[in-house]
């Protein structure tokens, strides 16, 4: 079965950078593009980027241009999001997920467990 | 960037109600809407994509509707599973952005 397995929480002071890992397994890799989506405590979802996985190619949010940087490993099947510059307001529970392409309007059918980043002082 | 809005944010139902969440787009966006539920906890679940198809494996009391700017998330008859919070999102351009939610819960 498909799975995304997100790497563990993390605490980060700000001005810090952080890097969560989304190992995939059950697919194809290149079949799918990885999307990246937050949600800050209380709060809706917020969709920050994604990339495809066939030739890494990311797509951000103009939010978050310059801090935020996709890539992709086909040789671990792996995608990795890092996040520079992090504020108190980062604080989040990341998501990665699968991007279905223009066949299944771009949705996500399968996520990962999500990763808590705590930015605090 | 296109802004999604739902309504309304929060209902009260009961088991066996029909419900019905309206998603709007600030320009029109053809079909590119999908619909999420999202227990406490728990990573989003696809129900609906491309305005109106069913996710497979989704229970059909949930349904969707709509194009260009309005759409509509309907369940037939809630069930007590389906006590969560809803999203839509659009895709139609970058960002892919979602609405702000709308917590349905038990009255």
């Amino acid at each position: 079965q498909v799975q995304l397995l997100q790497s563990g929480a993390e605490v980060k002071k700000p001005g810090a950078s952080v890097r969560v890992s989304c190992k995939a397994s059950g697919y194809s890799f290149t079949s799918y593009g990885i999307a990246w989506v937050r949600q800050a405590p209380g709060q809706g979802l917020e969709w920050m980027g994604w990339i495809t996985a066939y030739n890494a190619n990311p797509n951000y949010a103009q939010k978050f241009q310059g801090r935020l940087t996709m890539t992709t490993d086909t040789s671990t099947t792996t995608a990795y999001m890092d996040l520079t510059s992090l504020r108190s307001d980062d604080t989040a529970v990341y998501y990665c997920a699968t991007d279905h392409g223009y066949s299944y309007a771009y949705s996500s059918v399968y996520w990962g467990q999500g990763t808590l980043v705590s930015v605090s002082s | 960037d296109i802004q999604m809005t739902q309504s309304p944010s929060s209902l009260s139902a009961s088991v066996g109600d029909r419900v019905t969440i309206t998603c709007r787009a600030s320009q029109s966006i053809s079909t590119y809407l999908n619909w999420y539920q999202q227990k406490p906890g728990k990573a989003p679940n696809l129900l609906i994509y491309a305005a109106s198809t069913l996710q497979s494996g989704v229970p059909s009391r949930f349904s969707g509707s709509g194009s260009g700017t309005d759409f509509t998330l309907s369940i037939s008859s809630l069930q007590p599973e389906d006590f969560a919070t809803y999203f839509c999102q659009q895709t139609y351009s970058p960002p892919r952005t979602f609405g702000q939610g709308t917590k349905v819960d038990i009255k």
